[in-house]
């Protein structure tokens, strides 16, 4: 099975309000963590990345944290806007010494903002 | 700046044909990644270049071949194309190089196989 996976396929949330997108790992051995935006019609746009050796990384209007006893990534964004609704996936990435094996994809969660 | 670009943007073929796929890195990047993204599901890796070598491959047959050329810029070949290999293909590249740190995507070319 996928070593990374999310909670939820579907977000639903008011304008303005907070959301949190949740995301599972199952490789401990993951070191590293970046969030993407996926538009319709477009690719992964960066969010936001996390080194394992942290458990919080704030940008503009978005939070990432991680968990690594549960093995738990979060995104966090705040006064959600209409721009924000797309798909969102988190990504891991463990360390061989190269980008031998690339990033592990989870299959995403789709963020609907209700105005 | 321009961003990872992409060409063609779309591309129906019919099976058994192959198929060549173009990317250009953001300037200064060295490493080159390529990604299959079926619909609705997440990208998936299929290689990566850094100065011209392939340092890592996806599960992929080897129907799947790629380049990186002296200016940094990748092509992806597909052969026999089967019907499954409809998708959208993305390009990536890294100034951080070989890992996967602060990997930028292009938008794709998205693959017909009729």
């Amino acid at each position: 099975g996928e070593s990374v996976g999310l909670h939820l396929p579907t977000l639903s949330v008011q304008e303005g309000d907070n959301s949190i997108i949740n995301c599972a790992y199952s490789n401990s051995a993951s070191d590293y963590f970046i969030w993407y935006k996926q538009e319709s019609g477009k690719g992964p746009q960066f969010i936001i990345d996390i080194r394992s050796n942290m458990d919080k990384r704030q940008g503009q209007r978005v939070t990432v944290l991680l968990n690594k006893t549960v093995k738990h990534l979060s995104l966090q964004i705040a006064a959600t806007q209409p721009g924000d609704s797309a798909v969102y996936f988190c990504a891991e990435n463990t360390y061989s010494g190269g980008g031998a094996d690339g990033l592990t994809f989870g299959k995403g969660t789709h963020l609907i903002i209700q105005p | 700046d321009a961003g990872v670009t992409q060409s063609p943007t779309h591309l129906i073929k019919t099976r058994g044909q192959h198929v060549t796929l173009r990317c250009s890195p953001i300037s200064g990047h060295k490493s080159v990644s390529w990604y299959q993204q079926v619909l609705g599901q997440g990208p998936q890796f299929i290689f990566q270049y850094y100065e011209k070598e392939e340092r890592g491959r996806g599960n992929f047959p080897d129907r799947f071949s790629a380049r990186q050329f002296p200016n940094y810029s990748s092509e992806l070949n597909v052969n026999a194309l089967l019907l499954g290999d409809s998708a959208l293909y993305l390009c990536a590249s890294t100034s951080r190089a070989p890992t996967n740190e602060k990997l930028f995507f292009g938008s794709g070319t998205q693959l017909s196989v009729l």
